[in-house]
């Protein structure tokens, strides 16, 4: 069985800081890895994930994660975030042999100018 | 090429009633998902079909919802005898294939039910 922990609900930051928004999976086996951001009333939009190779992906909109397997985190961050990057990140897991995603609770970005 | 259609994007149903939720995939895929998004809470996966067949149905509740996509016209999620813990925004994903190494699931915008 998979499991997905975003460890912060909400995330306040002001507009040019940097952010990260944590992640942390468990599971048996080897999976795949993905951040979506749901703006309000929204579909989910992949932002990017990481299959294999190297650890650091690069998404959409300035934003990449990196995979640490020793730690079993999926982090994502933006080095300046903008007012347009509120909204709701998720991030999820799936296996190899595709099928579901599992995910995290979600964590709501709020960018403040 | 349209993106995932799901319709109503709003639905309002009275306890006891049945609701029935439309999904069409992009053109060109046959694996569908559903999700079920209650207030606060991330996505839950309810089923997972391909074109006539269920794949995985382990985040079904085991009464009054069930599932269908049909070899024509959308998937159709039905949840009969409506309560008010139903209540929530329902999402549907397609994808080509079963693997998300070369592909993604793309999501539709959502249906919101509501139910009184």
């Amino acid at each position: 069985a998979q499991s997905v922990t975003q460890l912060d609900s909400q995330v306040p930051v002001f507009e040019e800081a940097p952010v990260e928004l944590r992640c942390n999976y468990s599971s048996s086996v080897s999976v795949y890895l993905f951040w979506y951001v749901q703006y309000p009333n929204q579909g989910l939009q992949l932002l990017l994930k990481y299959l294999s190779g190297s650890t650091l992906v690069k998404g959409i909109n300035g934003f990449e994660a990196e995979f640490n397997k020793s730690q079993t985190s999926f982090h994502l961050r933006k080095p300046s975030v903008h007012i347009s990057d509120t909204a709701e990140y998720f991030c999820a897991v799936s296996g190899h042999q595709g099928g579901k995603l599992i995910f995290g609770q979600g964590t709501e970005l709020s960018v403040k100018p | 090429n349209a993106g995932v259609m799901q319709n109503p994007r709003h639905l309002v149903r009275r306890r006891g009633q049945e609701a029935r939720l439309r999904c069409s995939p992009m053109k060109g895929h046959s694996h569908v998902y559903w999700y079920r998004q209650l207030p606060e809470e991330g996505l839950k996966f309810m089923v997972y079909l391909q074109k006539e067949n269920i794949i995985d149905e382990s985040g079904m509740p085991k009464e009054r919802f069930s599932a269908e996509f049909p070899k024509e016209g959308p998937s159709i999620l039905r949840i009969q005898q409506v309560v008010r813990g139903d209540s929530a925004a329902y999402f549907c994903a397609s994808s080509p294939n079963t693997g998300f190494a070369n592909t993604e699931a793309f999501f539709g915008q959502g249906t919101r039910l509501t139910v009184v």
